[in-house]
């Protein structure tokens, strides 16, 4: 069974650091990786998706790394902003499901 | 755009009562899910449809049915509900092709007193 596990759970920064977050997987055997965004209450937006076969994808300040072979990724925030603030979670794709990692949660402090 | 639509948002339930929980997407997916997070937990998967017609089990099954009405609706049911049920419920939705994203409704919170 694909376990996904995220470190660290929680992370406080201040306004403008660079930051990364670390997401791995135990079976490499994956389609897709994916990094959501959720605020308080809310459901999960994705940010990033990166297909098996790519090593990176960016969007904006967001940049998203893939080692399949390794089982590993990370998602890099540049300068971050106090409305970064919230739960990060990634998920990878095996066959027709989708496994959660348990999230960072990120404050960012003005 | 609507999306993925889940209802009801808010709901207080006695403990052994039943409920649906409702969800339907506007996307043309083949597949969706229903989904519960509990704290420290992430996300587990209840049960999903791959496509109209089929559903599976996921990670967490017990005490919950599902119907897949049509390819637009996937319906959560709590026979008798239990206070471990209490949770954040998402419902979400993808298309078939491997290489795609997973969308989700805004969640269904859901106490059993």
């Amino acid at each position: 069974k694909q376990e996904v596990t995220q470190i660290p759970a929680a992370l406080s920064v201040p306004e403008g650091e660079n930051l990364v977050l670390n997401c791995s997987f135990t079976d490499s055997a994956i389609y897709n990786l994916q990094w959501f965004r959720q605020d308080p209450g809310k459901g999960l937006t994705s940010l990033l998706l990166i297909q098996s076969s790519q090593r990176e994808q960016t969007s904006g300040r967001l940049n998203a790394s893939l080692d399949k072979s390794s089982g590993r990724s990370t998602l890099y925030i540049a300068a971050s902003q106090p409305g970064d603030s919230a739960t990060y979670l990634c998920a990878v794709r095996t066959g027709n499901q989708f496994y959660f990692g348990t999230g960072t949660s990120l404050t960012v402090i003005p | 755009n609507a999306g993925v639509t889940q209802t009801p948002k808010f709901q207080v339930l006695k403990t052994g009562q039943s409920m649906t929980l409702q969800c339907a997407q506007d996307m043309n997916h083949n597949s969706m899910y229903w989904y519960r997070q509990d704290p420290g937990m992430g996300l587990r998967l209840i049960y999903y449809s791959a496509s109209e017609g089929t559903t599976d089990k996921g990670e967490v099954p017990n005490g919950y049915n599902v119907s897949r009405l049509n390819k637009r609706e996937f319906s959560l049911r709590l026979e008798s509900a239990a206070p471990s049920q209490t949770s954040v419920y998402f419902c979400a939705s993808s298309p078939f092709t491997s290489g795609n994203t997973i969308y989700f409704g805004e969640g269904s919170w859901l106490t059993v007193v």
